[in-house]
């Protein structure tokens, strides 16, 4: 079954750095493209970054564009967020989420098929 | 990019039908058949409830389904249960590929 596990969550003053990782198991995570997003609390989801499976397509959201870089190591099923000049507005669960499924048939991309539990960023003095 | 416009709660009895729309534009709900809803319950990650504006994974209840008309988009429930009470978000591709969240709607079950 797949799974997705965040870590690297924790407490940062704002202007400082982080990184989260997310471990994939139970699919070709080599063949998949994959997604962070973010939920400040009590607020809704907020798309925040996109690698494809090779690593060499990303594309962010304007919040974070110049802050936060995405990247994958497909040798390790790892998936990873590395995030600079963090302001208190970053204060968030930050999600993994793999990138659509593919059938014997077809793939279906463009959609956020399974979910990590999520870490929790906190950007506070 | 703009968030996708969802009415704020809806509610209804047990075994009504509820109707969740979700309102863009030509570059994200309207452009392409690239919509899909997902279901929040508190404290949970959220999860895929319909993707490719109708279609739904295996082991979602028919009870959901998904249409789209123009740049709306909508989320029917149907024989609403206790264990549906949640907050649902759509979310689109867009023409600059990225993505986009609704505003999410939480549903109360009366």
């Amino acid at each position: 079954q797949v799974q997705l596990v965040e870590s690297g969550g924790g407490v940062v003053q704002p202007g400082g750095s982080l990184r989260l990782s997310c471990a994939a198991s139970g699919f070709s995570f080599s063949n998949y493209g994959m997604h962070w997003v973010r939920q400040a609390p009590g607020k809704g989801l907020e798309w925040v970054a996109f690698i494809e499976y090779d690593a060499i397509t990303k594309h962010y959201a304007d919040s974070v564009k110049g802050r936060f870089t995405i990247s994958r190591d497909n040798s390790k099923n790892t998936l990873s967020l590395q995030m600079n000049s963090l302001r208190p507005e970053d204060t968030a669960v930050y999600y993994c989420a793999k990138d659509g499924h593919c059938t014997s048939n077809s793939c279906y991309p463009h959609h956020f098929d399974y979910w990590g539990q999520g870490a929790l960023l906190t950007v506070s003095s | 990019q703009s968030a996708l416009t969802q009415p704020a709660s809806v509610s209804g009895s047990p075994g009504q039908s509820i109707t969740i729309s979700c309102t863009g534009t030509s570059s994200d709900v309207g452009g392409y058949n690239y919509v899909s809803w997902y279901q929040q319950h508190p404290g949970k990650a959220p999860k895929l409830m319909i993707y490719d504006v109708s279609h739904r994974p295996s082991g979602v209840s028919n009870r959901f389904s998904g249409s789209k008309s123009g740049s709306t988009a909508s989320l029917t429930i149907s024989g609403l249960q206790a264990e549906d009470e949640a907050d649902y978000y759509c979310s689109s591709y867009t023409s600059s590929n990225t993505r986009v969240f609704g505003t999410g709607t939480k549903v109360t079950v009366l």
